[in-house]
């Protein structure tokens, strides 16, 4: 089976950009988490969503959002990119009711904002 | 609000001898679970081995094992044989047993753990 998969896997933008980032989590798997990971730092939570609602949100502001399709592949957007948005995006997914049994993470997309 | 702390930001050590990695953590909730996480440079997280707080034995996982001391908030990995394929960088992570729909995870700063051959 394929783990999560995360496209694109780098990407750079200007202030001001916007930008889509995308994750396909692991087959049945149904909850898909972000994380936001600034270099030399741990994973931050942003967003989680299960069954293609949001169920959790972090701190961050509101240029960040997500949504979650029937699929349940995820997409994560950010407008008006600032330099401290520059990091490395990862995502999480896990089977119903086992997240317990901690999470299976895809490998990023890095992004660079200058 | 729940924290997580790993207090050594590097560590080293030689191949085939053993390593214990550091993480303190700070909670109200009396139950919850805990993880360490592995990130090689391929950047992907790797589960290593999680402790459930409301069992009292030690989690281990082939040459990984924990140390749960619930009432001091620490919980510190033990790396047993160390391998080149050791070297990473790994986190301590916490979450809440019961979390409703939101069960996401705190994670400590990290520690890169290098393995000399």
């Amino acid at each position: 089976d394929a783990g999560v998969t995360q496209s694109p896997t780098h990407l750079i933008k200007t202030r001001g950009q916007q930008v889509t980032l995308r994750c396909s989590p692991i087959s049945g798997h149904k909850s898909v988490s972000w994380y936001q990971q600034v270099l030399g730092q741990g994973p931050q939570f942003i967003f989680q969503y299960y069954e293609k609602e949001e169920r959790g949100r972090g701190n961050f502001p509101d240029r960040f959002s997500a949504r979650q399709f029937p699929n349940y592949s995820s997409e994560l957007n950010v407008n008006a990119l600032l330099l401290g948005d520059s990091a490395l995006y990862l995502c999480a997914s896990s089977y119903p009711g086992q997240g317990a049994y901690g999470y299976t993470f895809g490998s990023g997309t890095r992004l660079t904002v200058v | 609000a729940q924290t997580v702390t790993q207090s050594q930001p590097e560590m080293s050590v030689q191949e085939a001898e053993t390593v214990t990695l550091s993480c303190t953590y700070d909670t109200s909730e009396s139950d919850y679970y805990l993880f360490w996480y592995k990130q090689p440079p391929s950047r992907q997280m790797i589960l290593v081995i999680r402790q459930e707080a409301y069992k009292q034995q030690n989690a281990t996982e082939n040459r990984f094992s924990v140390n749960f001391q619930k009432a001091a908030k620490s919980f510190s990995l033990k790396i047993s044989d160390s391998q080149l394929g050791d070297a990473a960088m790994y986190f301590c992570a916490y979450r809440k047993l019961y979390t409703g729909a939101n069960s996401k995870l705190t994670f400590g700063k990290g520690i890169t753990l290098s393995v000399r051959p």
